[in-house]
């Protein structure tokens, strides 16, 4: 699977776009972006992913760039839960493993 | 609604005791997975599995084994626990087009 490369740590104020970044410049053309979260104690939860076209999902937005060399998760309305480390995994899609990396610690400011 | 538990949530355990971590998915989900968590290492893979009866290593399963008897469950046994398997520990399961896995609320185990 590719590596990632996320930011360690991002703020952002409540009611704004988060955006957070991903670069997966090695990815291959069979491999999927996944974005999960883990707020504090719990287990990591699903967010979302896609492979080239942009998707959007309840809980957010994800761009993938047309070269696929990097991302960004967008919570469009952050609000204090969304508090939390957020990971950005790249996996083929025949893969059943996930592989987690050091993820980016967003802190939403009231 | 479906869910996946972990049991207990919390453990204290002596040294060179065995130990058995429970999980239980009713997702119907062929795919089971154990990790633990540390500070300082995120979240590692420790055993797998694809269906029943089968199980399969991860990047630190030395002290540790599962097995597969059935659909629902992925018991994770330490052998002789040693103070370096302290940790939390997540089970996750998906579904055969493993778009998205459901994790666990974790069990703390403290191996003193």
């Amino acid at each position: 699977d590719a590596k990632t490369t996320q930011p360690p740590s991002m703020d952002c104020a409540e009611g704004r776009a988060a955006n957070l970044p991903c670069n997966h410049s090695t990815i291959s053309g069979n491999e999927y972006v996944y974005w999960y979260r883990q707020i504090h104690s719990q287990g990591p939860q699903y967010i979302i992913h896609g492979l080239k076209n942009n998707e959007t999902n309840e809980m957010a937005s994800l761009i993938i760039t047309e070269d696929r060399k990097s991302s960004t998760l967008i919570l469009p309305h952050a609000t204090l839960r969304d508090t939390a480390v957020y990971y950005c995994i790249v996996r083929a899609g025949s893969a059943r493993q996930l592989t987690f990396g050091s993820g980016t610690q967003l802190t939403v400011l009231p | 609604d479906a869910e996946i538990t972990q049991s207990p949530r919390h453990k204290i355990t002596e040294t060179g005791r065995q130990v058995t971590l429970a999980c239980h998915q009713t997702w119907n989900h062929n795919n089971m997975f154990w990790y633990r968590q540390d500070l300082g290492h995120g979240l590692r893979l420790i055993h797998y599995s694809y269906g029943v009866h089968d199980t399969n290593k991860g990047e630190v399963s030395d002290g540790y084994s599962v097995s597969r008897s059935n659909t629902e469950d992925l018991p994770l046994t330490l052998e002789s626990a040693a103070s370096s398997q302290t940790s939390v520990y997540f089970c996750a399961s998906s579904d055969r087009q493993n778009y998205g896995y459901t994790f666990g609320s974790g069990t703390r185990l403290t191996v003193v």
